[in-house]
This record gives structure tokens, C-alpha cells and sequence, in this order.
């Protein structure tokens, strides 16, 4: 099982509605995650970490972690066509001294 | 506040010729280095990584090499490129400890003709 797992997509949302993009990791040690957004042509860049169960929320998104289930997820509320983009999700390789690890990512795309 | 630069912003080689990009960050000490690379609608792929000077580990065996002469600097190299070395060439950083978000430079668009 591969360690950090995305739905590539794409992820077609109406303007103003939820997006909600998932991600599951295969490490039950793993402690921190972080959401990317990669416009195209653009590098990464980071939008939301999370490192404890539950929710956090930061404006119009929302990271949620559910360390029992392995999954975490990335809700963005009122979506524009700005959001459109790749949301990277990025996990621990395994719980020890290493870098880490990138999903694939998930195309975005919010329709006006 | 800290700023990562990375040089050239794009760049057209011949396959055969060498490759030098490099990478520098400010406003921090010792951080953890990174040289990601993302071929074209694909994920990035960690080439490689240094927690300090001399120190590099590589990812995947292939024609490039990596340097950390400077704590803020990282370069990578090739002595001859191939046309699979195309891509988007991207540095980050990361304040030292493994469990701390990256932040990435502008990226290098290299593509190999």
C-alpha cells in the first residue's frame, strides 16, 4: 500500500458549493499532514497542517483528521473559481527520521 | 521571515550537456533541504535531501548528484543530461525536524532537447 493516497480527480464543484478533497496514509504513527495547493505552472504551496484529531479551520477551509480511520481531509467552503488548482496532501513516511511524503494530488476544478 | 530563491527559472539544454541549478534560503539555520522534481501532470518525486552541509541522501539512482557546500545552499547537477530529466525542478525547505511543513521555491522548468 502506497503510503499517502489521493483521488487524482478531477473534482468538478459549482461555484459556491463544498469541495472535498480525501486522503488516507497507510502509517497509524503518522502525527502531522499538510494540504497543498499547486496552481498550474506554480510550485506548491502550503494552505493548512493539522496534527491533532478533529478539526481545524482557517477561513474557508477546513482540515480534518481522523487518525482511527487513517484519513484526512481537506473541506473548502463557498469555492471560486480562484480554488481551481492540484491539492497536494503530504503525510509522514513512516513514524521515524524521514521526509516527507507527497500524494499525487487532486485536480480542483470549481465551475462559475 | 524566510525566502527560498531558485535559479534559472527556466532553462533549455541539449541531451548530452551538464546541469547546474541552485538553491538558496534565507532567514533560517540549518534547515532541511529537499530537490523534488514533477514531470509533466505527474506528483513529485523526492530526488534528494540534506539535514546539513556534506550531508545528502539520495531517493533514486540516476544521472544526478546533489551538493550542500554552503548550510543555506543546495545545488544539483548533472554531468550529462538525458531527455527524461525534463520536468519542473523544485527546492524546499524545512526548519530542522522531520514532522514540519516544506516550503517550496519558484521551481526550474528544465526541458532536455
Amino acid at each position: 500500500q502506497k503510503e499517502v493516497e489521493q483521488n487524482s480527480g478531477p473534482l468538478s464543484v459549482p461555484e459556491g458549493a463544498i469541495a472535498s478533497l480525501n486522503c488516507t496514509y497507510s502509517d497509524r504513527g503518522s502525527q502531522s499532514f499538510f494540504w497543498y495547493r499547486q496552481y498550474s505552472g506554480k510550485s506548491p504551496e502550503l494552505i493548512m497542517f493539522i496534527y491533532s484529531n478533529g478539526d481545524k479551520e482557517d477561513g474557508r477551509f477546513t482540515a480534518q483528521l481522523n487518525k482511527a480511520s487513517q484519513y484526512v481531509s481537506l473541506l473548502i467552503r463557498d469555492s471560486q473559481p480562484s480554488d481551481s488548482a492540484t491539492y497536494l496532501c503530504a503525510g509522514p513516511r513512516n513514524s521515524g527520521n524521514t521526509p516527507l511524503v507527497f500524494g499525487k494530488g487532486t485536480r480542483l476544478s470549481v465551475i462559475a | 521571515s524566510q525566502t527560498i530563491h531558485q535559479w534559472p527559472a527556466t532553462l533549455v539544454q541539449p541531451v548530452g550537456s551538464p546541469l547546474s541549478l541552485e538553491c538558496t534560503v534565507e532567514g533560517t539555520s540549518n534547515p532541511n533541504l529537499y530537490w523534488y522534481r514533477q514531470a509533466a501532470g505527474r506528483g513529485l518525486q523526492l530526488l534528494f535531501y540534506s539535514v546539513g552541509i556534506g550531508q545528502i541522501s539520495s531517493e533514486v539512482p540516476q544521472n544526478l548528484s546533489a551538493s550542500r557546500p554552503q548550510d543555506r545552499q543546495f545545488i544539483l547537477s548533472s554531468k550529462k543530461l538525458l531527455l527524461s530529466d525534463s520536468g519542473f525542478y523544485l527546492c524546499a525547505w524545512q526548519a530542522s525536524g522531520w514532522d514540519n511543513e516544506q516550503f517550496f521555491g519558484p521551481g526550474t522548468r528544465l526541458t532536455v532537447l
